[in-house]
């Protein structure tokens, strides 16, 4: 079962930012936080992860807190092209690998 | 392109038939996961590979279903006597070696319709 639980709909208005949440109350102290998007009939698209400090790349940022028990997606001006499905992931380690393990993520609605 | 490729892009075939899909990852990736898609679900993990070597495989997994990676490069996944409950969006994707602080990166997968 998936370690993380998300809104399941979330809608935007195109050059806002959307902040999506995830809950993830039961991470371990090593586990990273994962944020993944998959778009209609596309495979996911890796977007960013963290462990307890707060990211940022080209895409978006990543916002830990300080309890590491939830965190949030920011994608700072968000497009119609962001409309996708988003994954907040706690990966668990598998013999020297790693499962992520999705849920039904968040679908995020941008509107013109 | 220097991503995950999957081939095919989209497979149908007769229930009862068997069907193989190829995966080419990252290059100098050792590490390589199988996941499967259903409509409206997130991907489930299948199977894993470091290198040649099969470490973890799901209960997903039926016997009808293997996967194989000879070289440690490319890997195939083969389903036997197909089924209509085997239609799905099969991916793969590869991540280099490293503990939980890295990255998968996903192809586009194959879309399996069995009918």
């Amino acid at each position: 079962d998936a370690k993380t639980t998300q809104p399941p709909s979330m809608d935007c208005a195109e050059g806002r930012a959307a902040n999506l949440p995830c809950n993830h109350s039961t991470i371990s102290g090593n586990e990273y936080v994962y944020w993944y998007r998959q778009i209609h009939s596309q495979g996911p698209q890796y977007i960013i992860h963290g462990l307890k400090n707060n990211e940022t790349n080209e895409m978006a940022s990543l916002i830990i807190t300080e309890d590491r028990k939830s965190s949030t997606l920011i994608l700072p001006h968000a497009t119609l092209r962001d409309t996708a499905v988003y994954y907040c992931i706690v990966s668990s380690s598998i013999n020297y690998g790693q499962n992520f393990v999705f849920g039904p993520g968040t679908r995020l609605s941008v509107l013109p | 392109d220097t991503g995950v490729s999957q081939d095919p892009r989209h497979k149908i075939t007769k229930r009862g038939q068997n069907v193989t899909f190829r995966c080419d990852p990252i290059s100098e990736h050792n590490r390589l996961y199988w996941y499967r898609q259903t409509l409206g679900q997130g991907p489930e993990f299948l199977t894993y590979f470091q290198n040649e070597a099969q470490l973890e495989k799901s209960r997903l997994l039926s016997d009808r279903f293997s996967a194989e990676r000879p070289k440690g490069s490319f890997s195939t996944l083969e389903i036997q006597r197909t089924e209509q409950g085997d239609s799905a969006m099969y991916l793969c994707a590869s991540s280099a070696l490293g503990g939980l602080n890295t990255e998968a990166f996903f192809g586009q997968g194959t879309r399996l319709t069995v009918v």
